[in-house]
């Protein structure tokens, strides 16, 4: 595709429930980054995939949290029994994985917790 | 360990003043510095990035920065601000060790016309 793809767009979920989230990142770009953004908060660091090394997962803010990454793809990011902190706006990047080069951000998906 | 400081989290000018955003960072080995613009309900772009060429950076839609390593500073500016830089402005950090990126907290900037 032209650009990163986020499903879904908007996201609502009873606390307790799991959700999973969706990135489709730039057709071959290897590297894969999720962020949270949280109101008044910069951009956290999730999870971040290159190529097919064991990714980067000092982000994550606790073991209900996990992503995977498909082929080399997609990737998922799930959050198990939802908590009312757990809403935000998740995003994705990818980049072709060199230092420093640009990241592409997705639209994000924005997650509420009720 | 690498860090972003911005300072104001909100700034307002009048439209045809002089933006000044303020980004200061926080690096143990080189850096590699860069500004992302958030439009409203638009996902991050990128507005410029420094990666060790020359100190001053020119970006998209007529913004600069400038990489001071003494001050380690990394403002973004622009001579004449348009309405339509009215968003969300996030510096960043990054290293040729690794490729997290350390991002700031934002600032969101308002237009007056």
């Amino acid at each position: 595709g032209a650009g990163v793809s986020q499903s879904p767009s908007n996201k609502v979920t009873e606390k307790g429930k799991d959700v999973e989230l969706r990135c489709d990142p730039i057709s071959g770009h290897t590297a894969l980054y999720w962020y949270r953004q949280s109101l008044g908060q910069g951009l956290e660091f999730l999870i971040y995939f290159q190529g097919n090394s064991a990714p980067d997962k000092s982000g994550l803010p606790s073991d209900r949290f996990s992503a995977e990454r498909t082929g080399g793809s997609v990737s998922t990011l799930t959050i198990q029994r939802t908590q009312q902190e757990d809403s935000a706006v998740y995003l994705c990047a990818s980049s072709q994985g060199l230092t420093a080069e640009t990241q592409y951000f997705g639209p994000g998906t924005r997650l509420l917790v009720l | 360990a690498q860090s972003v400081t911005q300072l104001g989290s909100h700034v307002s000018v009048s439209e045809g003043a002089l933006v000044l955003l303020r980004c200061n960072y926080s690096s143990s080995v080189p850096p590699y510095l860069f500004w992302y613009v958030q439009y409203p309900n638009q996902g991050l772009q990128l507005l410029l990035k420094y990666t060790s060429a020359a100190t001053l950076v020119k970006g998209i839609n007529g913004f600069e920065a400038e990489f001071k390593k003494s001050e380690t500073s990394f403002h973004l500016t622009k001579p004449s601000a348009h309405m339509s830089d009215a968003a969300e402005y996030f510096c960043a950090v990054s290293t040729n060790t690794g490729n997290q990126f350390y991002f700031g907290t934002g600032t969101s900037l308002t237009v007056i016309p």
